[in-house]
């Protein structure tokens, strides 16, 4: 199985300053068909997780372009620009390349 | 408004099955990979099954492989997740999942413990 290593895994953050998260992956996530399926998620105390970021750097609906995923092959990034309070959460990375798909341990974001 | 709810989730007994529901709205099952995903208590996320547009496969993570069966009825526009042979490491919550994490149902609970 794909093995997805992310760090930080505690992010303590200032309100308005950036954060970055990284998540490798044991093995390239370049897809036969060309594509790279590395997804970020948020997951807020008490909610359902929620996409923000598919096939690497593409934002989906509704959120906000302070969020940014970027990377290639093994290593991809997450970063926001500028931490709000409601970024508070855990954030995920999860590869969707190879059979079966596999998340990171999750970063745990929070206001310092 | 696209939606899943799951439903069926619930206390149940080591060795016990239970069947999982996820009721889609605003979209079409069919039309999709769909997923379950779950999450234990206090952990991250562990992705279970995804079953292809067309029905005619699933994957599974080796450890439900045997148990779980991922399948789907096109007039109820609904998922399911049939689990047997039960575990204590079970227990979780269950989401249902459309299109590599594009929507999540609110989750099922489901408690493995005598």
């Amino acid at each position: 199985d794909v093995v997805m290593t992310q760090s930080p895994l505690s992010l303590p953050v200032t309100l308005g300053q950036p954060a970055s998260i990284s998540c490798r992956s044991s093995q390239s996530l370049v897809s036969s068909d060309g594509n790279t399926y590395l997804n970020w998620f948020q997951q807020r105390p008490g909610q359902s997780p929620r996409r923000l970021i598919y096939k690497v750097s593409n934002w989906d609906s509704g959120v906000p372009d302070r969020f940014s995923g970027s990377g290639s092959g093994t290593d991809f990034t997450l970063k926001i620009s500028r931490v709000e309070a409601e970024d508070v959460g855990v954030y995920y990375c999860m590869q969707g390349t190879h059979w079966p798909h596999t998340f990171g341990q999750g970063t745990k974001l929070e206001i310092k | 408004e696209v939606q899943l709810v799951e439903s069926g989730g619930g206390l149940v007994q080591p060795g016990g099955s239970l069947r999982l529901s996820c009721a889609a709205s605003g979209f079409t099952v069919s039309n999709n990979w769909m997923s379950w995903v779950r999450q234990a208590p206090g952990k991250g996320l562990e992705w279970m099954a995804t079953l292809k547009p067309d029905g005619s496969e699933g994957y599974y993570v080796d450890s439900v492989k045997g148990r779980f069966t991922i399948s789907r009825d096109n007039a109820k526009n609904s998922l399911y997740l049939q689990m047997n042979s039960l575990r204590v490491e079970d227990t979780a919550v269950y989401f249902c999942v459309r299109s590599g994490g594009a929507v999540w149902g609110q989750g099922a609970l489901v408690t493995v413990s005598s």
